[in-house]
């Protein structure tokens, strides 16, 4: 079973903080993504990326960046963390490029005080 | 531009019956729809897909029908259970490798 593994389930940080949210895949995936839930907002994607160190804006960037240096781990960073920024964040990552199946973490639950 | 969208936030349906969520979309041509469940504290989890040019696809107790002239597409699941009591997405999947979400109808059924 493909296992997408993020490291904390709750985190509570302070206005100004630097913040980093760690996932990591075990299957070798070349895609990996980064979303945030949010009531009545659905899923909405904030940053991708389709290869080691390559990286792409999604729908909701600002104020976030990546780092994808190995193939298995992609970390979402809040530079300066601001109350807006408190949701459910969900990594998830899919084989290749033209698979639909999306594989996810169980979420870190981000609040920002 | 919300290319996918889910009217109703909620459902509740009785055990033994049939459960049926709605998605409408805009712009799409040649593309996938898929739906994922979302149990709580938990990721979405991959149930269904439906090419652009076929109107049914089916799977178990679920179904997905596609009418593009109405560019609507629902997600029926019969008989419901119990455990299919969760948030269902709708999702579009377009470029190769973009996915996007509707805002999720949550699913209660009944005892």
């Amino acid at each position: 079973d493909v296992k997408v593994t993020q490291s904390s389930r709750y985190l509570v940080k302070r206005t100004g903080e630097k913040v980093f949210l760690e996932c990591v895949q075990d299957m070798d995936h070349e895609n990996m993504f980064w979303y945030r839930q949010d009531p009545g907002l659905g899923l909405r994607l904030i940053y991708f990326s389709y290869d080691v160190k390559m990286k792409e804006k999604g729908d909701i960037p600002e104020g976030y960046s990546v780092s994808r240096e190995k193939k298995e781990r992609f970390s979402l960073i809040l530079e300066s963390a601001s109350t807006n920024q408190t949701s459910m964040y969900l990594c998830a990552s899919s084989p290749a490029m033209g698979n639909e199946k999306l594989f996810f973490g169980s979420g870190t639950q981000l609040s920002v005080l | 531009d919300q290319q996918v969208k889910q009217n109703s936030p909620s459902l509740s349906v009785q055990e033994g019956r049939i459960s049926i969520l709605n998605c409408d979309y805009t712009n799409s041509m040649f593309d996938y729809f898929l739906w994922y469940k979302k149990y709580p504290a938990e990721g979405p989890t991959f149930l269904i897909s439906i090419s652009s040019i076929k109107d049914k696809n089916e799977d178990g107790r679920f179904t997905v029908f596609l009418n593009k002239s109405a560019k609507h597409l629902s997600l029926h699941i019969v008989p419901s259970q119990p455990g299919d009591s969760a948030v269902y997405f709708c999702v579009k999947f377009y470029n190769f490798n973009k996915f996007y979400f509707g805002s999720g109808t949550k699913l209660n059924v009944k005892p």
